[in-house]
């Protein structure tokens, strides 16, 4: 079964880091595109990150230079680590694998929740 | 940067057919993806490339892309059909995705 399970969310204060996991199974992350999607509370999806198969990585413009996507294939897990947080970037964060070219996300995770307060 | 418009709201009587819409520049142009996502729930996919459904969606839904506007189509509403929808395009020239504000389908 094509399953992916994020962790790493919790509390943090602004200013501080995290690094957000994504463990996928049923297929390798190497192998396709993924992205991290985010949800503040109450508002809509908004695309943070992806990694291409090759290895090319692309930030959304509020989180450039502050986030950064990563994958292990050996653990067939993605990241994202995230500095300098902000209170604008509390949200429930999903990961989620892409289709061939642009048709959009097929499997999401449950999502992990980051808030970021002091 | 590209901006997808979205209704807020639309709302529909059981049985009827609702009509969803995503506007942007030349959208045409472009691949359209709409989501579902009902409360406390990861979203889904219900259809991608404009108009293709994956395995699993109901025929109930479908879309189209033309002009400025994409529109997602639901026929045949039901009580379980209610949730947030969002579409989505790929933006080529930033290498962005992008998703457009979200609409609230009500089912009175």
């Amino acid at each position: 079964e094509v399953q992916l399970v994020e962790s790493g969310g919790g509390l943090v204060q602004p200013g501080g880091s995290l690094r957000l996991s994504c463990k996928a199974s049923g297929f390798a992350v190497s192998s396709d595109y993924m992205s991290w999607v985010r949800q503040a509370p109450g508002k809509g999806l908004d695309w943070v990150s992806l990694i291409f198969s090759g290895g090319a990585t692309y930030h959304a413009d509020s989180v450039k230079g502050r986030f950064t996507i990563s994958r292990d294939a050996s653990r067939n897990t993605v990241y994202l680590q995230m500095h300098s947080l902000r209170p604008d970037d509390t949200a429930i964060y999903y990961c989620a694998r892409g289709d061939y070219g642009p048709y959009g996300m097929d499997v999401w995770g449950q999502g992990t929740t980051v808030t970021v307060s002091s | 940067s590209y901006v997808l418009t979205q209704p807020p709201s639309v709302s529909v009587a059981p049985g009827k057919t609702a009509t969803i819409t995503c506007g942007g520049d030349d959208i045409r142009t472009k691949i359209v993806q709409w989501y579902q996502q009902k409360p406390g729930q990861a979203p889904v996919r219900v259809i991608y490339y404009d108009n293709a459904r994956p395995s699993g969606i109901p025929e109930r839904f479908s879309g189209s892309n033309s002009g400025s506007t994409a529109i997602l189509t639901i026929s045949r509403v039901e009580a379980g059909d209610e949730a947030d929808y969002y579409c989505q395009v790929w933006d080529s020239s930033t290498y962005h995705w992008v998703f457009g504000g979200g609409t609230q389908l009500t089912v009175l």
